[in-house]
C-alpha cells in the first residue's frame, strides 16, 4: 500500500535561514509523483513543487528545492532565506502515475521566527 | 480564471439534516477531487472523477455520503444524514489530464460543522 510519512509535527526556524521538511514515502509502483503543498492559516492549500519518480534531476521552484533520494524514499522539501509568510502547514503527498490518487502525510508545521 | 470556486464556505447544520456542497471546477480541466481534512485523519481523498465519470470512490467513508458531476462545470457532495463526525473542512481540486503531474488546484474549502 502506498503511504507518505511526515515525521516532523513542528518546526522552527530562523528568518533568512534554509530548513528542510522531511517526507519519506511507501510504493511499490514504479511511476509515481511527489507533490508539496503548502497550507497557510488562511486554509488554501498552495502547490509548491513536483518531482516525478524517473526525473534525474532534483526540482527546483524559487526558493524551494526538493531533495530527492529515490533509494531511501524520501523527498525533502528545503526552503531556502525563510521568510515570515513561509509559516504554515507544509503537506508532502504521492500520486500514482497509473492513476490519479493521491495520498497526503499529515503535514509538518512551520514556524518562521524573526 | 476565477479558480476552483466552492460554496458555501461555510455551513453548519444539525444532525440528521442533509448537506450539499458545491464545486465549480476550473475551465477546461477534466478531473476533479473531492478531499476532506480533519484533524485526526489529516487530508484525505474521497472521490474523483474524470470528464464527468466517478473514477475511484474507495474513500467515501459510508453511504450517507454520494457525489456527483453531471456536467463539467459542476459537482457536488452530499451527505444525508449527517452526523457531528463529518466536521471538517471539504477541499474540491481540478487538474488538466493527459499528466499525473499536472498541478492540482484547490479550491477554499467548506468548513462543514454538524452540531
Amino acid at each position: 500500500a502506498q503511504k507518505i510519512t511526515q515525521t516532523q509535527p513542528g518546526m522552527f526556524v530562523q528568518e533568512k535561514e534554509a530548513v528542510t521538511l522531511d517526507c519519506t514515502y511507501d510504493t511499490s509502483d514504479p511511476s509515481y509523483g511527489l507533490f508539496w503543498y503548502k497550507q497557510p492559516s488562511s486554509g488554501e492549500m498552495i502547490f509548491l513543487i513536483y518531482q516525478g519518480s524517473y526525473d534525474q534531476q532534483n526540482a527546483t521552484e524559487g526558493r524551494y528545492s526538493l531533495n530527492f533520494q529515490k533509494a531511501r524514499k524520501s523527498a525533502n522539501l528545503v526552503i531556502s532565506a525563510s521568510q515570515l509568510g513561509d509559516s504554515a502547514m507544509y503537506f508532502c503527498a504521492m500520486i500514482n502515475t497509473g492513476g490519479f490518487k493521491t495520498i497526503f502525510g499529515a503535514g509538518t508545521r512551520l514556524f518562521v521566527k524573526a | 480564471d476565477a479558480g476552483v470556486i466552492q460554496s458555501p464556505r461555510h455551513e453548519v447544520t444539525e444532525m440528521g439534516q442533509e448537506v450539499t456542497l458545491r464545486c465549480k471546477p476550473i475551465s477546461g480541466h477534466d478531473y476533479l477531487f473531492w478531499y476532506r481534512q480533519t484533524m485526526m485523519r489529516g487530508l484525505e481523498l474521497l472521490i474523483y472523477f474524470n470528464n464527468n465519470v466517478p473514477i475511484d470512490d474507495s474513500g467515501m467513508p459510508e453511504d450517507r455520503f454520494s457525489a456527483k458531476m453531471p456536467n463539467a462545470s459542476f459537482s457536488t457532495l452530499k451527505i444525508q444524514p449527517s452526523e457531528p463526525r463529518d466536521s471538517a473542512v471539504y477541499f474540491c481540486a481540478s487538474q488538466t489530464g493527459g499528466r499525473a503531474y499536472n498541478e492540482q488546484f484547490f479550491g477554499p474549502g467548506t468548513r462543514l460543522t454538524v452540531l
